[in-house]
Parts: C-alpha cells; sequence; structure tokens
C-alpha cells in the first residue's frame, strides 16, 4: 500500500542551526511534492512546493530537496529561530483528480 | 479576501446527534475537501470535490456526508455522531485539482472546527 512517512515526530534544535525535516515514502511515483507549516491550533499554510524533476527549491531560509531514487524528500531550515517552532507536514501530489496525501507531521522546536 | 472559512469553531454533541460543518470560500476554487486531523494520525481526507457537481470519498468516509452546494461551499454532514468523530476537521481549497498533475498546485486550509463527541 501507498505510504508516506516523516520520521520524526519531534525535532528540537538551538537557534540559529539548521533544523533538518525528512519525509519519505513508498509505492508512489509523485508529480509534486509540498511542504506545509502548522501552528497550534491553526489550519496548515503552504511554504514550499518542488516538482520531481527538479533536484531543489529555496525560498528565503527554506530549501527542499526531492530525491525520485531515494523516494525521500528534505526539508532544511537554515540560521533557524524561535518563531519557526511549528508542525510541518509534507504531502504528496501523484495523480491528477485525487487529492494530496499528508505526512503526520514532524514538531520542530527551536530554542533560544 | 477572508479565504476559507469554517463554522462553527468549537463544538460539543452528545452521541447520536447530528450537526453540519460548514464551508466557504471566496478565492473562486474549483475543489474543495474535508480532513479530520487526529493526535498521531495527521490529515486523513474525509471527502473532495474537484469541481461543482462532483464529490469523491477520501480515505475515511464512513460515517460523514458531504454537499457541494455551490462553487463557493461544501459543507460535512455527520447524521449519526460518534465519540470517534472527535476531532479537529479542516476545510481546504484549490484552484483546480483536475489540473493538478500540470500545475502542481496548493491547498488553502480552513482554521478548523473543533468537534467533541460525547
Amino acid at each position: 500500500s501507498q505510504k508516506i512517512e516523516q520520521n520524526s515526530e519531534a525535532l528540537n534544535i538551538q537557534e540559529g542551526k539548521t533544523a533538518t525535516l525528512t519525509c519519505n515514502y513508498t509505492n508512489y511515483s509523485p508529480a509534486y511534492l509540498q511542504w506545509y507549516r502548522q501552528d497550534p491550533g491553526r489550519g496548515p499554510v503552504f511554504l514550499l512546493l518542488i516538482r520531481e524533476n527538479e533536484k531543489e527549491k529555496r525560498k528565503e531560509r527554506l530549501k527542499v530537496t526531492f530525491d525520485t531514487t531515494l523516494k525521500q524528500s528534505l526539508f532544511h531550515i537554515t540560521a533557524s529561530q524561535p518563531a519557526d517552532s511549528a508542525t510541518y507536514l509534507c504531502a504528496l501530489d501523484y495523480q491528477a483528480g485525487t487529492a494530496l496525501i499528508f505526512g503526520k507531521g514532524t514538531t520542530l522546536s527551536v530554542s533560544s | 479576501n477572508a479565504g476559507v472559512t469554517q463554522t462553527p469553531k468549537f463544538q460539543v454533541l452528545k452521541t447520536g446527534q447530528s450537526m453540519t460543518l460548514q464551508c466557504a470560500q471566496d478565492m473562486n476554487h474549483n475543489s474543495m475537501y474535508w480532513y479530520r486531523q487526529d493526535p498521531g494520525m495527521g490529515l486523513r481526507l474525509i471527502y473532495y470535490s474537484a469541481s461543482e457537481g462532483t464529490t469523491d470519498k477520501g480515505e475515511v468516509p464512513n460515517g460523514y456526508n458531504v454537499s457541494r452546494l455551490n462553487k463557493r461551499e461544501f459543507s460535512l454532514r455527520l447524521e449519526s455522531a460518534a465519540p470517534s468523530q472527535t476531532s479537529v476537521y479542516f476545510c481546504a481549497s484549490s484552484v483546480n485539482k483536475l489540473a493538478g498533475a500540470l500545475l502542481g498546485e496548493t491547498q488553502y486550509f480552513g482554521p478548523g472546527t473543533r468537534l467533541l463527541v460525547l
């Protein structure tokens, strides 16, 4: 069956360090992979999208990689700040006419 | 623009009661979705509507019905609530999922409805 895993439920890092979150999938051939941020008590908010033919995408302090051979995406936040503390969700978009498949999320805590 | 709005924000029901969760979007999006989010389970798709006039089941549709009232509104109904339906419900919309394979579109989420079934 199709499966998507974010292999850390929680990640704690110090301010200024780079946070790296992992998203692995099996039995998919996604066309796109997306990353969302969710703050407590709120709905997810879109951050970045990467296409299957792109290796890397950047937006300010955020960087996403997509390795279709390893079936893995890495999400990096450089120079992390306490305001980056949130839950980050990855989502696969693999077939037209269907909806995104979401991972369970990784909760990032950045301490000052 | 308000984006995606959901009502109510909170609701407490007794087992067997019915209720309808309302969702509306003002972004002229064609596709709309209902998810539930439970601790340790992540976001799970209940139903979605790729375009006005169509609805399809998602991963966990049992116990729910939906209505795509018009292009703006997509409601979720619990006919006979059960404690297992205690959850946070999110509505989302996107431009047009049928074209998603070409456009790689994103979803816009509402603030959620917190439902407790006793």
